[in-house]
């Protein structure tokens, strides 16, 4: 009950194009869904974040669709760049930010 | 502002040995939690820290322990090293207990052989 699942392992879009990246979680009790995004050699680091009472944030080129009856979110990368290239970890927690339980992650190529 | 801080950044030990790991957390944030890193198992949490008193602690055996001291700086120790402990051991710093954004070091690659 307390995994997140996360879909695809691995993703390689065109320059331009809209990878979408899936996650599914059991815990009703979970109240905060962060991304993180890492990059080769360096540790992850907070992209964006949604609160189960919202069903979609937007930062930038990044979105967030939260669909708390089906217990799924999903991260939207618009206009992707080369430099995207990264793994991507969506992670859930409750109560306290600090205890993340994190997906398997997705590593995404952008191709120019 | 400098980030967070781990040291070493490369370690290498043989089986039965101890370990301990250092992070100094960004100036001003008083939590710190751990977590490991394996290509098999992810991203997952070990303990964390807040005031020098241990908040959480994840499902992890007694081997692996950890403290954090009156200036907030962590240090995580594993004792008797087995293989399946080769990982990157990733630290994390926060302002506080419940703060948002947790802020990631580069991590400690530890190796057993």
């Amino acid at each position: 009950q307390q995994q997140v699942k996360q879909s695809p392992q691995s993703l390689i879009v065109q320059k331009g194009g809209i990878p979408i990246i899936n996650c599914a979680y059991e815990n009703t009790a979970f109240d905060y869904f962060p991304w993180y995004q890492q990059f080769p050699g360096k540790g992850p680091a907070l992209l964006i974040a949604i609160r189960p009472d919202v069903s979609e944030k937007k930062e930038g080129r990044f979105t967030i669709s939260f669909n708390k009856s089906a217990k799924q979110f999903s991260l939207h990368i618009m206009d992707s760049q080369p430099g995207d290239s990264a793994t991507y970890f969506c992670a859930a927690t409750s109560g306290g930010y600090n205890k993340l339980i994190f997906g398997a992650g997705t590593r995404l190529a952008v191709h120019p | 502002k400098a980030g967070v801080t781990q040291t070493p950044r490369y370690l290498i030990k043989t089986r039965g040995q101890q370990v301990t790991l250092s992070c100094s957390p960004i100036s001003g944030h008083r939590s710190v939690s751990w977590y490991q890193q394996t290509p098999g198992q992810g991203l997952q949490f070990l303990f964390e820290y807040f005031s020098e008193t241990q908040r959480n602690k994840g499902n992890f055996p007694g081997r692996f322990s950890g403290r954090q001291f009156s200036n907030s700086r962590s240090e995580m120790n594993v004792s008797t090293l087995e293989l399946g402990d080769s990982a990157l051991y990733l630290c994390a710093s926060s302002p506080t207990a419940r703060s948002e954004k947790l802020f990631f070091g580069s991590g400690t690659q530890l190796s057993v052989l």
